[in-house]
């Protein structure tokens, strides 16, 4: 079955650089998200990007966030300058058309020190 | 803004038991309702989506069910086994589809 992939898998940064999450959403799939949970928190919306741009974002995708797909198959979050609050376990999703159901990818645990 | 809670926050039942997981949201506005498991440190795996325009949806032992009009879904699983243990998440989207809002998830326990 196919999935959406997501690397690394556990990231260590430290307060203030610049990390990228990397994801390869499904093939065939149009509509691309991200999302994070905060250890024992609700999982939360970022961003979903659609036809090459972000369709819609929340309060907490502020100008520190970018998404990008540089190339057609990699779905890319950078976050310009991290802080501790930004520690959290972000996920990518992926869906061919919103009638369906999402498939997420398995999560990238992002902490800050 | 839409607010979705579940309950109750866990459960823990021996393995054989039929059970009900529910969720409520506070606006009645909704596009789909989604069910998700998800396993300590792991991803989200979907279970079962409704369409606002449907009552239930039924996916092997599970069931799911909508009244949009009353804000409440429910969703039950019969024959538990310890497999199932997870947390349940309920997430509903009112925007085309384009984002859900999930709730805090109802953690299951299932004895053998």
């Amino acid at each position: 079955e196919p999935e959406v992939t997501q690397t690394p898998s556990h990231q260590v940064t430290q307060m203030g650089q610049e990390v990228i999450l990397r994801c390869v959403p499904i093939s065939n799939h149009l509509y691309f998200y991200w999302y994070r949970q905060i250890l024992g928190q609700k999982v939360e919306f970022l961003v979903s990007f659609y036809n090459n741009e972000i369709s819609e974002k929340s309060e907490i995708f502020d100008d520190q966030f970018s998404v990008e797909r540089p190339d057609g198959s990699n779905f890319t979050l950078k976050i310009r300058s991290t802080k501790l609050e930004d520690s959290a376990m972000y996920f990518c999703a992926s869906v061919r058309q919103v009638e369906v159901g999402y498939t997420f990818g398995s999560g990238t645990r992002l902490t800050v020190v | 803004k839409q607010e979705v809670t579940q309950i109750p926050a866990a459960l823990s039942v021996p393995e054989g038991e039929n059970l009900v997981l529910n969720c409520s949201f506070t606006d009645s506005a909704i596009y789909n309702l989604q069910w998700f498991r998800q396993d300590p440190g792991k991803g989200l795996t979907s279970l079962l989506l409704i369409q606002s325009s449907q009552r239930e949806q039924t996916s092997g032992r599970l069931n799911a069910s909508l009244d949009k009009s009353s804000g409440r879904s429910t969703l039950y699983i019969a024959a538990s086994q310890p497999g199932d243990s997870a947390t349940y998440l309920c997430a509903v989207s009112d925007n085309y589809g384009q984002n859900f809002v999930f709730g805090p998830g109802t953690r299951l326990s299932v004895l053998p």
